[in-house]
């Protein structure tokens, strides 16, 4: 079955350092995978698009990877502060031309 | 303003009284989704639609109903809400279908409770 898993549900870290998200999936083969951030309360916001010829793609603070080989794209926020903090999403396209998210890591920088 | 407009952004009901959350897009956009999300469960898409007259089930269809008669507007139906429907709503849109390579949008939400 098709299955998208973010690396764990929650994760803390110290401001300033890198955090470091990761979704995987199975069964799927998106042509491109999206990120999301969501505060509490609050729909989901677009933040990054990485298509599957893309290793790498940045934005601001904001660093994307993509691997179709293994089946994972990480993203990373550099230099990060507490206003960083909350859930961020991971999308793609299922073969129904679908729009599906994964369950969402919850991230605290901690200052 | 681009955006997508969900109403009423909180509701209380009972158990049995049928009710209708509205959501509507400016954007000309032809994918629209609906989503609950639950504590712990993440998002979970309910249905779905890639253009007008087009709907097909997400994840969690059971006890919802939708339409599609226009493209702006995909409304979501509880014929007879039950507490287990309790939950935050998200309706979202996005311009294409297919090759769905750009933004989700989505609006500000619906916290239903049925008691």
């Amino acid at each position: 079955s098709q299955k998208i898993e973010q690396n764990s549900e929650a994760l803390n870290i110290q401001e300033g350092k890198t955090a470091t998200l990761t979704c995987n999936y199975t069964n799927y083969s998106p042509a491109y995978l999206q990120w999301y951030r969501q505060d509490p309360g609050r729909g989901p916001v677009f933040l990054l698009l990485i298509r599957e010829n893309e290793k790498e793609k940045r934005k601001e603070r904001l660093k994307v990877t993509f691997d179709t080989t293994l089946k994972q794209s990480l993203f990373h926020i550099t230099a990060s502060q507490p206003a960083d903090s909350a859930t961020y999403l991971c999308a793609l396209e299922d073969y129904g031309q679908n729009f599906v998210f994964g369950p969402g890591t919850r991230l605290s920088v901690l200052p | 303003e681009a955006q997508v407009t969900q109403n009423p952004r909180y509701l209380i009901t009972v158990t049995g009284k049928k009710l209708t959350v509205t959501c509507s897009q400016n954007m000309n956009h032809e994918y629209m989704s609906w989503y609950r999300q639950d504590p712990g469960l993440g998002l979970r898409q309910i249905y779905y639609s890639m253009n007008v007259e087009v709907t097909d089930k997400g994840d969690v269809p059971e006890g919802y109903k939708v339409s599609r008669k226009e493209k702006r507007n995909f409304p979501l139906i509880l014929e007879s809400p039950s507490p287990n429907q309790t939950s935050l709503y998200f309706c979202a849109s996005s311009p294409r279908t297919g090759a769905l390579n750009t933004e989700a949008f989505f609006g500000q939400g619906t916290r239903l409770t049925v008691v």
